[in-house]
């Protein structure tokens, strides 16, 4: 089944412009839920973890159990942001990953 | 050290070859992963290892063999692949071990091609 969706495969904004990566999952319990990003020719890296809350170059994601989402939001986006962005949700044993969002920031 | 590391970054292999991927984390994290990632796709998971044990087999074929020497060694040997298995094998390790979710961190990965 299905855990984790990510309805855009490909996103392009302006820089400057503000950008929201979408992130819908489906779990029953308590989710943990990650962003990732892939730079290109780098290595997967995690951006955001919901429960620490933080806000990693510029980038947040707030839990909405009620919609089920985790969306990426950036205010104000930055032509190194352009990357691959996985959403991801740990559960017992096993790590889901979304299908990923590829990220253009236009200069 | 807070990093994963993967060695060879490249390899090129024909069918009938057999050749090992390697994988180190000085982090002390109890649980590490084998994925296997293809273009523009997010990584599959094949092997999760939780306390050196074996915890998880993602129904791989028996042609890939995970071996965890002890807990900061991941080793996956290859014998006999098919072309499509050409992709980027990644190591990730975690924390807490599995069966408890917790953030993964990720080697560069080794990109595999099979002649």
């Amino acid at each position: 089944a299905q855990r984790v969706t990510q309805p855009e495969k490909l996103l392009s904004v302006f820089k400057g412009a503000p950008v929201e990566l979408k992130c819908n999952y489906s779990y029953s319990g308590s989710p943990e839920l990650f962003w990732y990003v892939q730079y290109s020719r780098q290595r997967l890296q995690l951006l955001l973890r919901h429960i620490s809350r933080e806000s990693i170059k510029g980038f947040t994601a707030d839990l909405n159990k009620g919609e089920t989402s985790f969306h990426l939001k950036k205010p104000f986006a930055q032509e190194e942001d352009s990357a691959m962005y996985y959403c991801a949700l740990g559960s017992g044993n096993q790590f889901y990953f979304g299908t990923g969002t590829s990220l253009t920031v236009i200069p | 050290d807070t990093e994963v590391t993967q060695t060879p970054k490249h390899l090129v292999m024909g069918m009938t070859n057999k050749k090992s991927l390697k994988c180190e984390q000085h982090m002390g994290h109890r649980a590490m992963y084998w994925y296997k990632q293809k273009a523009k796709k997010p990584p599959e998971l094949m092997f999760v290892y939780s306390y050196e044990k074996l915890s998880i087999n993602e129904s791989v074929p028996s042609r890939f063999s995970p071996e965890c020497p002890n807990s900061s060694l991941l080793n996956l040997h290859l014998h006999a692949l098919q072309p499509e298995d050409s992709a980027l094998y990644l190591c990730a390790s975690s924390q807490r071990a599995a069966g408890e979710p917790g953030a993964q961190y990720f080697g560069p990965g080794t990109r595999l091609l099979v002649l």
